[in-house]
């Protein structure tokens, strides 16, 4: 059973355009969401998170959506340039992970390639 | 600083033999994570470590799986007998304490590709 649903799982955008990721989950226990980009060859790295008090986060071009009632959250990046090429991924986690381990559920993840 | 240190950074090995993975967390990090991305699959958690204690291996898939944590420093992940169906890069994270993941999050290593064939 799969926990967090992510999608698209590919996605192609224009330079300059806006990409939009998804992801929805199950677990009402979940607390914490962050987006992990990941390049070739390296591992994930933390991009932006967000905790489920606020609607949305917003750092520089990537913006978090957060829809608590409809257990949605979405990662839109503006103005996307050929250097966010990367795939992406949704997480969260719940205090009540594992022996309150906090781990990271993680979606299957987004391959984004943004085009010139 | 420097970062999650992981190697090798691949790793070809016929079912039947063993494969240890090794990982380096960042220096001062209590928290020390193993999780494992399948082919086309989400990554997935393996199991966590508080210093040198095994805080939680529910996600570690059956007893041919073995991890350790020498005084709290390096993590070992033992695969022994390896089969075809545990391919897949491993992953290593560690963070400074739990309440990182509001602030920080894990810092994972670049991973190990494992391939058994």
């Amino acid at each position: 059973q799969q926990q967090v649903k992510q999608s698209p799982q590919s996605l192609i955008v224009q330079k300059g355009g806006i990409s939009i990721i998804n992801c929805a989950y199950e677990n009402t226990a979940f607390d914490y969401f962050p987006w992990y980009q990941q390049f070739p060859g390296k591992g994930p790295a933390l991009l932006i998170a967000i905790r489920p008090d606020v609607s949305e986060k917003k750092e520089g071009r990537f913006t978090i959506s957060f829809n608590k009632s409809a257990k949605q959250f979405s990662l839109h990046i503006m103005d996307s340039q050929p250097g966010d090429s990367a795939t992406y991924f949704c997480a969260a986690s719940s205090p009540f992970s594992g022996a309150g381990s906090y781990q990271l559920t993680f979606g299957k993840g987004t391959k984004l390639s943004v085009i010139p | 600083e420097a970062g999650v240190t992981q190697f090798p950074s691949h790793s070809v090995i016929e079912k039947g033999q063993t494969v240890t993975l090794r990982c380096d967390p960042i220096s001062g990090h209590d928290n020390l994570y193993w999780y494992r991305r399948v082919m086309g699959k989400e990554i997935k958690f393996l199991l966590h470590f508080v210093k040198e204690s095994k805080q939680d291996e529910s996600g570690m898939p059956n007893n041919r799986f073995l991890a350790e944590r020498t005084g709290g420093t390096y993590s070992t992940l033992k695969v022994q007998p390896a089969e075809l169906e545990d391919s897949g890069v491993y992953f290593c994270a560690s963070s400074q304490d739990i309440g990182d993941r509001f602030y920080y999050g894990y810092t994972f290593g670049s991973g190990t590709r494992l391939t058994v064939v």
